[in-house]
């Protein structure tokens, strides 16, 4: 059992918007602004898209945003495009642990 | 610019310790705050953290599987080892190294992965 909670899959409509939330505690997502997220295609290794909470490297694109409110940290895809059909993790610090934390993982359907 | 490329037996046997060997490019173990991280996904499900190694040696290892890990760096190879014990089929899995920009442990740079199986 990962220690954030995700949904187990979403899906959406080409154009649409969709919203992953990982769900933790206040001694990981709650407590510090440290929540990262990753796209993984098929085969491939994660992706960085989004660093502490909010931020996003530079080449990532601006249709990918996060946020976060008390203990849950979400992952919004605006104008979806079938290339964004991946699976998505979350991950954060945490002081409880000697490690940090990844989510179980969503995994996109673009309709 | 910065790679990383993990390496190592794709097959071993149950029981045998399994060497996995991290081998990375445009950046210095030496750099206050750096660190390299062993991620692994067993086929099908999720990311799950291993060991983690800083630039000043500080080693974090899973709690579930500490008496089994050992992660070592060799800075002027820019090279980072992990080595698991006692090796059985559920450890089958695609393992990563990743590159830790800071002491937060997140990882932003991440190897292609190589898949271990676990069979005798």
């Amino acid at each position: 059992q990962s220690a954030l909670t995700q949904p187990a899959s979403v899906s959406g409509s080409p154009g649409q918007s969709i919203t992953i939330s990982c769900t933790g505690t206040s001694s990981d997502v709650g407590g510090y602004n440290y929540v990262s997220w990753y796209q993984q295609h098929p085969g491939k290794a994660p992706k960085l898209m989004i660093y502490e909470v909010s931020n996003r490297p530079s080449g990532v694109s601006n249709r990918f945003s996060g946020s976060k409110s008390g203990n849950t940290a979400s992952l919004t895809i605006s104008g979806l495009q079938a290339e964004d059909e991946a699976d998505y993790y979350c991950s954060s610090y945490t002081s409880s642990s000697t490690l940090e934390v990844f989510g179980g993982g969503t995994k996109l359907t673009v309709l | 610019q910065i790679t990383l490329k993990e390496s190592g037996p794709t097959l071993v046997k149950p029981t045998q310790t399994l060497t996995l060997t991290c081998t990375f490019s445009g950046f210095s173990l030496s750099t206050s705050g750096v660190g390299v991280g062993w991620i692994r996904q067993p086929p099908g499900k999720a990311l799950e953290w291993l060991a983690l190694i800083y630039w000043d040696d500080d080693k974090r290892y899973s709690p579930s599987l500490k008496s089994r890990l050992t992660i070592t760096k060799d800075t002027s190879k820019n090279q980072v080892v992990l080595t698991m014990t006692n090796m059985d089929p559920v450890d089958t899995a695609t393992y990563y190294c990743a590159h830790i920009p800071d002491s937060y442990g997140q990882p932003d740079y991440w190897g292609q992965g190589t898949l271990v199986t676990v069979s005798s």
